[in-house]
């Protein structure tokens, strides 16, 4: 089983809609949750972090289920330009490490 | 310092040469990460550096392979004897040595795109 799975897609998500994705992690004792983005042939960039309590950054929301080890990110009202592979991130071992590692990405595509 | 730096952004090689890449971190970064990138997968781990010191590797990292950091500064990864195999984007990545969640992302690089021949 993979560390930190996720749904390829691709989502085709007409502009203005929600769209909403999941990825589950399989180390318990994961420590730092994160979603990067990455465009086609570019390096991933920190789209944000994911709390405990669940955040929100603009038209972007992320929640965390430590009992079902997963997480989970919502775009509301979406934009052309949020097409991109979305990769979910999971630091196992916190303050000990800081190595991510990174699940397949989930590749979004916004249509007109 | 605008960010993180890797040259070249591509390399093509024939089987059996060796290539090395370097990557300049963010100067106030402690920690430097390299990657490996496929197509259609998510970034690999395949070793890290605090400083000058390789904290870890990944049993990816065969002895092909090697990653220095001399002076905890800038970093190479060399590859030996390249295989069809090795074709991937090779990402190199800084932060900060992490104190707070908010510390534990990366920067990324653009990436060594490398072709094998």
């Amino acid at each position: 089983r993979k560390e930190v799975e996720q749904d390829p897609g691709p989502f085709n998500v007409p502009e203005g809609a929600t769209v909403a994705f999941n990825c589950t992690y399989s180390n318990s004792a994961s420590q730092s949750f994160f979603w990067y983005r990455q465009d086609c042939r570019k390096e991933p960039k920190l789209l944000m972090s994911v709390y405990s309590s669940g955040n929100e950054d603009g038209r972007f929301t992320a929640q965390l289920n430590r009992a079902s080890q997963y997480i989970s990110l919502l775009i509301r009202d979406s934009k052309l330009s949020d097409s991109a592979t979305y990769l979910c991130v999971v630091n196992p071992l916190g303050a000990a490490g800081n190595k991510l590692t990174f699940g397949g990405g989930t590749r979004v595509l916004v249509k007109p | 310092d605008t960010g993180v730096s890797q040259n070249p952004r591509h390399k093509i090689t024939k089987r059996g040469q060796n290539v090395t890449f370097r990557c300049d971190p963010i100067s106030e970064h402690n920690r430097l990460y390299w990657y490996r990138q496929t197509l259609g997968q998510g970034p690999e781990f395949l070793t890290y550096f605090q400083n000058e010191a390789q904290l870890e590797k990944s049993r990816l990292l065969s002895d092909r392979f090697s990653a220095e950091r001399p002076k905890g500064s800038f970093s190479t990864l060399e590859i030996q004897r390249t295989e069809q195999g090795d074709s991937a984007m090779y990402l190199c990545a800084s932060s900060v040595i992490p104190g707070q969640v908010e510390d534990y992302g990366y920067t990324f690089g653009s990436g060594t795109r490398l072709t094998v021949v």
